[in-house]
């Protein structure tokens, strides 16, 4: 069965300061999917990326990175020069090909940026 | 687009009292998501319908919890009777269909149960 990790359960870093959040996942499929979710305080789910298991190539959005690396089932999410308003909680999600489009979410990680 | 709507927003019931959530999906969205999210269990997929069919209920809690899609713009949840552990924030979620593309959620349903 899949399953996501995701072990910090919150971070705290002061403005300007580079976080990378880590994303760790199990599955049995070879084709699979692997998202990022963000949930502001004002509680709704924001997608941020989708990433098939066929496609390693690193993504930069902005101040927002993301590391695929097949080998060590890691999904790691990084955001440069951190600001107050990435204050949130991050999720990291995976859905198999096999199982439609459920999502198995990671337990999220509470990111605090400090001014 | 609007995006997802749901309703109501906020829900406070007694224990024992019926309650029903509702969604709209995105137009043109063939599948649609509910999912609860509790600190304790953290967001878990409750029931996943495709071309309004339910296809995947295994994490419906228990016989308490119905879900139905009567048509491709409407969906409910149904917690009949309603216990102090239902509370939780509920959101509903679409997606285009094609496989594994991402999903779209609306801004959930904070229900408590007193």
């Amino acid at each position: 069965a899949q399953k996501v990790t995701q072990a910090q359960t919150e971070i705290s870093v002061v403005e300007k300061e580079d976080v990378t959040l880590d994303c760790v996942y199990e599955t049995r499929d070879t084709t699979y999917y692997l998202f990022w979710y963000k949930q502001p305080p004002s509680g709704e789910l924001v997608f941020l990326i989708r990433r098939n298991s066929f496609d390693e190539q690193n993504e930069i959005s902005g101040r927002y990175s993301w590391n695929f690396q097949k080998s060590t089932s890691s999904f790691n999410f990084t955001i440069t020069a951190s600001q107050v308003v990435d204050s949130a909680v991050y999720f990291c999600a995976l859905s198999e090909r096999n199982a439609g489009n459920m999502l198995t979410f990671g337990g999220g990680t509470r990111l605090m940026v400090k001014p | 687009d609007a995006g997802v709507i749901q309703s109501p927003r906020h829900e406070v019931t007694e224990m024992g009292q019926e309650v029903t959530l509702r969604c709209k999906p995105i137009s043109g969205h063939n599948s649609l998501f509910w999912y609860r999210q509790t600190m304790m269990r953290g967001l878990e997929l409750l029931i996943y319908f495709n071309n309004n069919v339910p296809i995947d209920d295994s994490g419906m809690p228990e016989d308490r919890f119905s879900a139905k899609m009567p048509n491709a713009s409407f969906s409910t949840l149904k917690i009949q009777p309603s216990e102090p552990r239902d509370s939780a924030v509920y959101f509903c979620a679409s997606s285009p269909g094609a496989i594994s593309t991402e999903a779209f959620f609306g801004q959930g349903t904070r229900l408590t149960v007193v």
